[in-house]
């Protein structure tokens, strides 16, 4: 089956700067790449997704990258606020209508004033 | 806008006593899923629903836990009897072409 790491499980910015997080998957079959967001208490709230006949995707100051053949893709949030703390997840799928999202085990973002 | 409708958001027993989930869908999604998360960890499946019928429950410890959607929307998640080890959030999301929505979860805590 699919399996999904990311890095770094925490990661520490001060507000204005950019941050940064990776995944990688090992399922070349995957064709889905989304990303959770996932306060306090909370249910995960999707953010951004890919699919597998783009390279990039940028929503105001969120993007996704995308490399089919290293098999990595990347969330890159810049301009950060403190309200951009939370824990955020990776995932990665077929894409298809029976498809299972599997997750990362998660990057804790820390942004201080 | 539409959400994922999940119940009791919080549960504490006592391990050996029986719980159990319900969820809302949103409307139209055919397919369902239950999720567990233990803290500090991101979700793993439990069971996939495809209208009525499973999909994967291929991670579901099936001598204690069950999942049933009698009718195609709603879905029931029931552990009996609940382990210590069954403290996590245990989180529905439906999905509509692939893209996963979720509920605010249901946090159980066994003592």
């Amino acid at each position: 089956g699919e399996n999904v790491e990311q890095h770094p499980s925490t990661l520490s910015v001060q507000e204005g700067d950019s941050a940064v997080i990776k995944c990688t998957y090992s399922d070349s079959a995957s064709n889905y790449f989304p990303w959770y967001k996932q306060e306090l208490g909370k249910g995960p709230q999707l953010i951004i997704d890919i699919r597998s006949n783009v390279g990039e995707k940028k929503d105001q100051r969120i993007a996704v990258t995308l490399n089919k053949t290293a098999k990595h893709f990347s969330l890159h949030i810049t301009e950060t606020q403190p309200e951009d703390s939370a824990v955020y997840f990776c995932a990665a799928s077929s894409g298809s209508g029976y498809s299972t999202l599997t997750f990362g085990k998660g990057t804790m973002l820390l942004v201080s004033p | 806008e539409a959400e994922v409708a999940q119940s009791p958001r919080y549960k504490i027993t006592e391990k050996s006593q029986a719980v159990a989930f319900w969820c809302d869908p949103i409307s139209g999604h055919a397919t369902l899923y239950w999720y567990r998360q233990i803290l500090g960890q991101g979700p793993e499946l439990l069971v996939q629903f495809q209208d009525e019928s499973v999909v994967d429950d291929s991670q579901l410890p099936k001598d204690r836990f069950s999942a049933e959607r009698l009718k195609g929307v709603d879905s029931t998640l029931k552990i009996q009897p609940a382990e210590l080890g069954d403290s996590a959030m245990y989180l529905c999301a439906s999905s509509f072409d692939g893209e996963l929505f979720f509920g605010e979860g249901s946090r159980l805590t066994v003592l």
